[in-house]
């Protein structure tokens, strides 16, 4: 078990471009999350997904936000048109149904210029 | 609302010092507890969590936490600092539907003098 794994760990784009992360959660772990922390604050959820199944989505999370699971496994959070507000670390996390606590990945810091 | 509030952004403390990181919660009902401690540019790692029981909460690296329902507070302490304990340190709360959705304090960054 290596973990929540993140990929890529930075990421720089210019504005209106678009971006997309990875993140691998542990193998047996049926619900994923994804967090946004920007720089001096705590992290704030974004949305949640429970094997496929996108349960719960934030306010924060706009429409040029799309966040996929497409097989229970593996997550995408993309970014259209990218703003120099998206700035931030994106964290994913991944925990077991009941669990009620997970294990948060490294995270991937994107700067948008 | 919900929210959670650390009141301190910085705290030094000499090392072999005590520590005391104070966290207050504002929730509908008594949630999930946690901290977390982040270094620089890593994610987040689980010091100790409070779900019931015990009031008074071990965890890793030596810390331990108290849950005071009348305060609506969660504490984190440790008797004696290392300079490795360096960090942000991060409480947070979340539902007792276990959904993991949590709400997370602006945290407080330690800094240990030699």
């Amino acid at each position: 078990d290596t973990g929540v794994s993140q990929d890529p760990r930075h990421k720089i784009t210019k504005r209106g471009q678009n971006v997309t992360f990875r993140c691998d959660p542990i193998s047996e772990h049926n619900r994923l999350y994804w967090y946004r922390q920007t720089l001096g604050q705590g992290p704030e959820f974004l949305t949640y997904f429970q094997n496929e199944a996108q349960l719960e989505k934030s306010r924060l999370l706009s429409d040029r936000f799309s966040a996929e699971r497409p097989k229970g496994s593996f997550s995408t959070l993309e970014i259209q048109r990218t703003e120099q507000g998206d700035s931030a670390m994106y964290l994913c996390a991944s925990s077991l149904e009941l669990q009620g606590s997970g294990t948060f990945g490294s995270g991937t810091r994107l700067t948008v210029v | 609302a919900q929210s959670v509030t650390q009141p301190d952004i910085h705290i030094t403390v000499s090392e072999g010092a005590s520590l005391e990181l104070r966290c207050n919660y504002s929730y509908g009902a008594t949630p999930y507890l946690f901290w977390y401690v982040q270094s620089p540019g890593q994610g987040l790692q689980l010091l100790l969590k409070y779900f019931s029981g015990d009031t008074l909460v071990q965890g890793i690296k030596g810390f331990e936490a108290e849950f005071k329902r009348s305060q609506s507070s969660f504490n984190l302490r440790k008797p004696s600092v290392h300079w490795s304990d360096a960090a942000e340190y991060f409480c947070a709360v979340g539902p007792r539907d276990s959904s993991y959705k949590l709400i997370f304090g602006s945290g407080t960054r330690l800094l240990v003098r030699p």
